[in-house]
């Protein structure tokens, strides 16, 4: 089946420097690649929308010089928190999905940032 | 304004029994909806999915109801194991295209109790 490979896991950075977050879907071609953010005991809540070679489409309220998105190749897609501070600090889940339905939202397994 | 709702924050269920997790929409362009179990720290793993030309879909203990004139769809899990514990999403997407996303519930979190 469709697999999203989400780098890192986890990361713990200080207040003002950036961290980037990578989405490489494994055995497909990710096509459009949606990054979400969930804070504790919430929905997941959709950033932007990237489609490979174009720029990514962000939501209301989201700053996208804060929130870098990168989709360059059909297999890489990345996320740069820049200056972070503590209220960036969230779960962010990468969604994949390529031609076909049958690759529909393959989820990457998601990087909890905290910020100090 | 939210367009996928799930009422209830937990459901405790005893193992062997039904869980019932229901979720309700109010966009009518959404023609495709999905459950997802997530765990925390970890990213949402499909379960079953269902597109609104029909009314039920059956993949082993999941079954997904949709009622689309109620706007209504739920999960049943039968029977309920421990393992089935955590958190549960609806999600819906319009087939507008590829660029169209997921929008998810709050969901749900399921524990079984042995």
């Amino acid at each position: 089946g469709a697999v999203v490979s989400q780098h890192p896991s986890w990361v713990i950075c200080k207040s003002g420097t950036s961290v980037k977050i990578e989405c490489r879907s494994l055995d497909f071609q990710a096509t459009t690649m949606f990054w979400y953010r969930q804070f504790p005991k919430q929905s997941l809540m959709l950033m932007a929308t990237s489609n490979e070679g174009s720029k990514a489409t962000y939501e209301q309220g989201v700053e996208k010089d804060k929130f870098l998105i990168n989709h360059a190749s059909l297999t890489l897609s990345t996320l740069t928190v820049t200056s972070a501070h503590p209220e960036d600090s969230s779960f962010y889940i990468c969604s994949a999905r390529g031609t076909g339905r049958e690759y529909g939202y393959t989820f990457g397994s998601g990087t909890r940032l905290t910020v100090v | 304004d939210q367009q996928v709702k799930q009422n209830s924050p937990s459901l405790s269920v005893q193992e062997g029994r039904i869980s019932i997790l229901n979720c309700d929409y109010t966009n009518s362009m959404f023609d495709y909806f999905l459950w997802y179990k997530k765990y925390p720290a970890e990213g949402p793993t499909f379960l079953i999915s269902i597109s609104s030309i029909k009314d039920k879909n059956e993949d082993g203990r999941f079954t997904v109801f949709l009622n689309k004139s109620a706007k209504h769809l739920s999960l049943h899990i039968v029977p309920s194991q421990p393992g089935d514990s955590a958190v549960y999403f609806c999600a819906a997407s319009a087939q507008l295209g590829l660029n169209t996303p997921l929008v998810f519930g709050k969901g749900t979190r399921l524990s079984v109790i042995a």
